[in-house]
């Protein structure tokens, strides 16, 4: 079965102090990997696909990174805006399902 | 580009009872998805719906249906509900081409009571 497994489920960040979310996976092959953000009260908000390994998403403070096995969400200096929770989806297969992980709720203190 | 549209927002309903949610995807897009999002669970497929045609299903049981029109909008059916069903339901519309991302409306909120 498909896993798709988020760390740490919580953050907390000084503004300023960068840090890395960890999503791992478990596919029978990898189509494709996803990044959202969702804010409280509103749906996910696409930010990134990532297709190989190797391969590198950046967007403002945010770049996203890709493995064989695992995928990372770094937060240069990150602002109080960043926090949210952020969510990692992976499609298996062509015209398969996206399967979620939990998230991780990121809070950055000003 | 209007986004993705989910009615009604907010949803109150007892036990037992039945309801339905709509779904209004981004122009163009073909492909609508489903999920009910737990605190305890995270975002859990239900199903997904292409050219008016069910391509995926999750593992919920029969008493969660959905369709899709030929103009690409969706509805979701949830029959007996039970407090279980509390949830964020989101639906989400992509293009056609199989590696597409999702992209989500703002939910619906159902209590049951």
């Amino acid at each position: 079965e498909d896993q798709v497994t988020q760390s740490p489920e919580a953050l907390r960040l000084q503004e300023g102090e960068s840090s890395s979310l960890n999503c791992s996976y478990t596919v029978s092959g990898l189509r494709g990997l996803f990044w959202y953000r969702q804010d409280p009260g509103k749906g996910p908000e696409f930010l990134f696909t990532l297709y190989s390994a190797g391969e590198e998403k950046e967007k403002e403070r945010l770049k996203a990174t890709l493995t064989k096995k695992e995928s990372f969400l770094h937060i240069t200096a990150p602002k109080p805006e960043d926090s949210a929770t952020y969510l990692c989806a992976v499609r298996p297969g062509a015209n398969s399902k996206l399967t979620f992980g939990k998230g991780i709720t990121l809070s950055v203190r000003p | 580009k209007a986004g993705v549209t989910q009615t009604p927002r907010y949803l109150i309903k007892t036990r037992g009872q039945q309801v339905t949610l709509s779904c209004s995807p981004i122009s163009g897009h073909r492909s609508v998805s489903w999920y009910q999002q737990t605190p305890g669970q995270g975002l859990q497929f239900l199903f997904e719906y292409f050219s008016e045609t069910q391509r995926n299903k999750g593992n919920f049981p029969g008493r969660f249906s959905g369709r899709q029109f030929s103009n690409s909008r969706s509805e979701m059916n949830v029959s007996t509900l039970e407090l279980g069903d509390s949830a964020l339901y989101l639906c989400a519309s992509s293009l056609a081409s199989d590696n597409s991302p999702l992209h989500f409306g703002n939910g619906t909120r159902l209590t049951v009571t």
